[in-house]
C-alpha cells in the first residue's frame, strides 16, 4: 500500500548532539517530499522540501535533509539540537497527481 | 502579517449539534484545505479547495460539509457531530501550484 512511515514514534537527545529523523515512503514515482515542525500548541510550518535537483537540501533554523531515492527515503538531520527544537516532526509527501499524504509524526525531547 | 486564522480554537459540543469551524487566510491563496490530526496518524485530509466554489473532498470527508464562497474564507461544518469527530483541526492554505501549505493555530473539538 502506498504510505508515508516515520518509524520513530519518540526520539530523546541530549541538547548539543546531532540528530536524525528517518522518514520513508512507498510511491511508484518519487513524490514531492517536505518535512514540517508541530510546535507544543501551535500550527505547522515548513521546514523544507525537495522537488528534484541536488538531494541535500537545506532549510530552515539549522534543519536539512537528504533524498535517497534507492531507500525511497527523505531523512531530516540537524548537527546540533537545541532545547528549542523539541517539537513534533512530520515528513510529507505529494504523490503525482495527488494531495499531501502526512507521516505519523515524531516526537523529539530534548534534554537538558 | 500573513496569516491563516481559525475560529474557535477551542470547542466543546454536544452529539448532532451543528457546528462551523471557521478559516480564513489573508494570502489571497487559491487553495484551501482541512486536516484532522490524531495521535498516532499524522495529519489527514478531510477536504480541499482549489478555488472559489472548487470543492473536492480527501481522505476523510464523511460527517463533514465545506464550502468556498469567497476566496479567503473555507469554513468546515459539521452537521450532526460524534465522538469520533474528537479531533485537532487545521486550515491550511498555499498558492496553487507552490505546495507550500501555511497552516492556521489549530482547532481543539471535544464532541461528547
Amino acid at each position: 500500500a502506498q504510505s508515508v512511515t516515520q518509524p520513530d514514534i519518540h526520539i530523546t537527545v541530549s541538547e548539543g548532539a546531532s540528530l536524525e529523523l528517518r522518514c520513508n515512503y512507498s510511491y511508484g514515482a518519487t513524490p514531492y517530499l517536505f518535512w514540517y515542525v508541530q510546535s507544543p500548541g501551535q500550527g505547522l510550518q515548513l521546514l523544507l522540501k525537495y522537488f528534484s535537483g541536488d538531494t541535500l537540501v537545506q532549510g530552515i533554523k539549522g534543519f536539512e535533509a537528504e533524498f535517497k531515492r534507492s531507500q525511497s527515503s527523505f531523512n531530516l538531520r540537524k548537527p546540533s539540537v537545541h532545547w528549542s527544537d523539541a517539537a513534533e516532526y512530520f515528513c510529507a509527501v505529494v504523490p503525482w497527481g495527488q494531495n499531501f499524504v502526512f507521516g505519523p509524526g515524531t516526537r523529539l525531547s530534548v534534554l537538558p | 502579517e500573513a496569516q491563516v486564522t481559525q475560529n474557535p480554537r477551542y470547542l466543546i459540543t454536544v452529539t448532532g449539534k451543528k457546528l462551523t469551524v471557521t478559516c480564513s487566510q489573508n494570502m489571497n491563496h487559491e487553495y484551501m484545505s482541512w486536516y484532522r490530526q490524531d495521535p498516532g496518524l499524522g495529519l489527514r485530509q478531510i477536504y480541499y479547495s482549489m478555488n472559489v466554489e472548487v470543492t473536492d473532498k480527501g481522505d476523510v470527508p464523511e460527517g463533514y460539509k465545506v464550502s468556498r464562497k469567497e476566496k479567503r474564507n473555507f469554513p468546515l461544518i459539521l452537521e450532526s457531530p460524534s465522538p469520533n469527530q474528537t479531533s485537532l483541526y487545521f486550515c491550511a492554505s498555499s498558492c496553487q501550484g507552490s505546495y507550500e501549505q501555511y497552516f492556521g493555530p489549530g482547532t481543539r473539538l471535544t464532541v461528547t
